[in-house]
């Protein structure tokens, strides 16, 4: 079965420092896989997505994430963290469901927290 | 602006209630999609339907029901068979239903039982 693995529940980093979250997926086919951003009592934000291709991929807000298939993993990173990217971060994997149906099966999510 | 409005805000319900939230979308997609947020456990699937008067289950449709009569708007109820209704729900849209497509969340409701 398609699952989403975020081995950190939290992480604190200092303003200008870089970031690094964790992903790791399970999913027999080729995955699409997607970072959203939640802030505090909001919806969620598409940082990027990867489906094909080079393997970096550069999304919103200076954040990039690099596929790396040999591993199952997708991780998400920044190189210098500004306070605004305190949030929780969600790792998602797309499957197909039900036939060719977009479905997301999300990781549990990372709490981001900024120290001044 | 185009995008994805839920309502309320904040939504309480007493014992043995059926509480309706909205969802509406202006982006003229076709797919749209509810899902329930608890802390620590991330998005699940409850309900989403690929086009208009159609809908499917998601992973966890017990105690709710949709309808889908208008292409904007899909709304979802929460019943009272659902005896843990306390979470965040989201709503989404994708222009289709091919998993190129990205879904496009909605601020959420909080729906909480008094």
């Amino acid at each position: 079965a398609q699952s989403v693995t975020q081995p950190d529940i939290h992480i604190t980093v200092s303003e200008g420092a870089s970031l690094e979250l964790r992903c790791n997926y399970s999913y027999g086919a080729t995955p699409y896989l997607f970072w959203y951003v939640q802030s505090p009592g909001q919806g969620l934000q598409l940082l990027l997505k990867y489906f094909s291709g080079d393997t970096l991929v550069q999304g919103i807000k200076g954040f990039e994430a690099e596929f790396k298939r040999s591993q199952s993993s997708f991780n998400l990173r920044k190189p210098s963290v500004h306070w605004s990217d305190a949030a929780e971060y969600f790792c998602a994997v797309g499957a197909g469901y039900g036939g060719a149906t977009n479905k997301l099966i999300f990781g549990t999510g990372t709490l981001l927290a900024v120290q001044p | 602006d185009g995008g994805i409005t839920q309502s309320p805000k904040y939504l309480f319900r007493k014992e043995g209630q059926n509480v309706t939230l909205s969802c509406e979308q202006n982006l003229n997609h076709d797919a749209m999609y509810w899902y329930r947020q608890d802390p620590g456990q991330g998005l699940r699937l409850i309900y989403y339907s690929q086009i208009v008067n159609d809908f499917q289950k998601g992973d966890i449709a017990e105690g709710y029901s949709v309808s889908r009569e208008k292409k904007e708007s899909f709304p979802l109820t929460v019943t009272s068979a659902q005896k843990n209704p306390t979470a965040f729900y989201l709503c989404a849209s994708s222009r289709g239903t091919s998993l190129i497509e990205t879904q496009y969340f909605g601020p959420g409701t909080r729906l909480l039982v008094l």
